[in-house]
């Protein structure tokens, strides 16, 4: 399906070192998700941003929803061994079309080295 | 509070038998209801999603199926396994209505030998 271009594809860090990504889309959504995902486990929340050049923090992350609704960040701080994992971007609609999908990034691989 | 499960957790099929993954939602009433695959690589792929009992929408073209029969519970199908099948398969849910958070289940390792 249609995806979402995240950025970088892979980051290798040193623990306490800061994180940051970015999804662009040529398309307008209505809200942007980011998710974290370790091996072999679904995709878990992180921050939902549901309003054009919202910031929202969520500990050590932080998550802004682009002026032009069409990309958003995302950082994170100070970085920790459990950082490691897939992060993921999605973007969704709210319209009676979409019904709510979500279009996904293609993930970037964070791995913390200690 | 909502919670998703979905099973089983692993699988491992050989090609042309059938497949049934389950997943039920608790905790909330008439959910979207959505199946991912996510293939080696990592993107998740979006299969089926549904808005009501009986009421399915298909993305793409497969070898899969999906169900609703009861509010809170949603079925991926296969009379056929094919090995393309192999994959990640996850089961996610969101508030009725237009745009609610989606989230998603643990997810089911399908193997097709």
């Amino acid at each position: 399906g249609q995806q979402l271009n995240q950025s970088p594809q892979s980051m290798f860090i040193q623990e306490g070192e800061d994180v940051s990504m970015n999804c662009t889309s040529s398309s307008i959504f209505n809200t942007w998700l980011w998710y974290k995902q370790d091996p072999g486990e679904g995709p878990v929340l992180l921050i939902a941003l549901y309003k054009a050049g919202e910031l929202t923090s969520n500990g050590r992350l932080t998550a802004q929803f682009g002026i032009t609704r069409k990309d958003s960040f995302l950082n994170i701080s100070a970085s920790i061994p459990s950082d490691v994992g897939i992060y993921f971007c999605a973007g969704q609609l709210r319209t009676t079309d979409s019904w709510g999908k979500l279009q996904f990034g293609a993930g970037t691989q964070v791995v913390v080295t200690p | 509070s909502q919670t998703i499960h979905q099973w089983p957790a692993t699988l491992v099929q050989p090609v042309g038998s059938p497949l049934s993954l389950e997943c039920t939602v608790e905790g909330t009433s008439n959910p979207n209801l959505y199946w991912y695959r996510q293939a080696a690589g990592r993107g998740l792929q979006l299969l089926f999603y549904s808005v009501g009992i009986g009421q399915i929408s298909s993305e793409v073209p497969q070898n899969l199926s999906a169900s609703r029969p009861q509010d809170r519970q949603f079925i991926l199908s296969s009379k056929k396994l094919l090995l393309s099948d192999s994959g990640f398969y996850l089961c996610a849910w969101a508030g009725a209505g237009l745009g609610n958070t989606i989230y998603f289940g643990e997810g089911s390792w399908l193997t097709v030998v």
